[in-house]
């Protein structure tokens, strides 16, 4: 079936440093991806998103690279903070407005 | 704006018993509302699809018997496990689709219901 995944279950970065989360999807039929984050026993608050005719989207402090050749997603977090401490989700859609959701990736920032 | 809530935010109940939650969006009308359950240190699992004024799509290897999804109404859809068991203690997180305007693409998240079954 289907599937999206993480490459890195954990990720610990220092404050101020960049961190790179990274996700791979198997569906090339996928057209729309999304960046979620989510605290402890909280529900995801969505980061940012990026449709497939697009390589790339930034935000304040995030950027999102698509790489549809490699079927790679990328997050990338400007000056970690310790706030940003979270699990992070990439989603994918295709056909419909169904999500799938990745395994994702718990990213520690160290003060 | 684009508010989801949930009720209660968690709940213990006895093995057997049936527990509602409730999930609302406050500020928006939602024609497409989505029930998702996750288990710890595990990703977010569709479970169903709701349709205002029509039944849920269920996603394979869900029972839609024991998982009673009620969409009444543009901001209010209910999930229902009945006979509930401990396997069924997960956190269960509604997300809502706005009816008109913003993106097709947007959902909005609910902050979640913690399940505990005894």
């Amino acid at each position: 079936g289907e599937s999206v995944g993480l490459h890195l279950p954990t990720l610990s970065v220092q404050e101020g440093d960049n961190s790179i989360i990274n996700c791979a999807y198997s569906n090339s039929a996928s057209d729309y991806f999304i960046w979620y984050k989510q605290e402890s026993g909280k529900g995801p608050q969505f980061i940012i998103d990026i449709r497939s005719n697009m390589d790339k989207r930034q935000g304040q402090r995030v950027t999102v690279l698509l790489n549809k050749t490699v079927k790679h997603l990328s997050l990338q977090i400007a000056a970690t903070q310790p706030g940003d401490s979270a699990v992070y989700f990439c989603a994918e859609r295709f056909g419909g407005s169904r999500l799938t959701f990745g395994e994702g990736t718990q990213l520690t920032v160290n003060p | 704006g684009a508010v989801v809530s949930q009720h209660p935010s968690w709940v213990i109940c006895k093995s057997g018993t049936s527990v509602k939650i409730e999930c609302r969006s406050l500020d928006f009308q939602a024609t497409t509302m989505f029930w998702y359950r996750q288990f710890p240190k595990q990703s977010l699992m569709l479970m169903a699809t709701s349709n205002e004024g029509s039944k849920a799509t269920y996603e394979q290897g869900v029972e839609k018997d024991k998982f009673l999804i009620n969409h009444a109404s543009l901001t209010l859809s209910t999930l229902t496990v009945t006979s509930a068991h401990p396997e069924d203690s997960s956190f269960y997180i509604c997300s809502a689709r706005p009816a008109a305007g913003g993106s097709y693409n947007e959902q909005f998240f609910g902050p979640g219901t913690r399940l505990t079954v005894l």
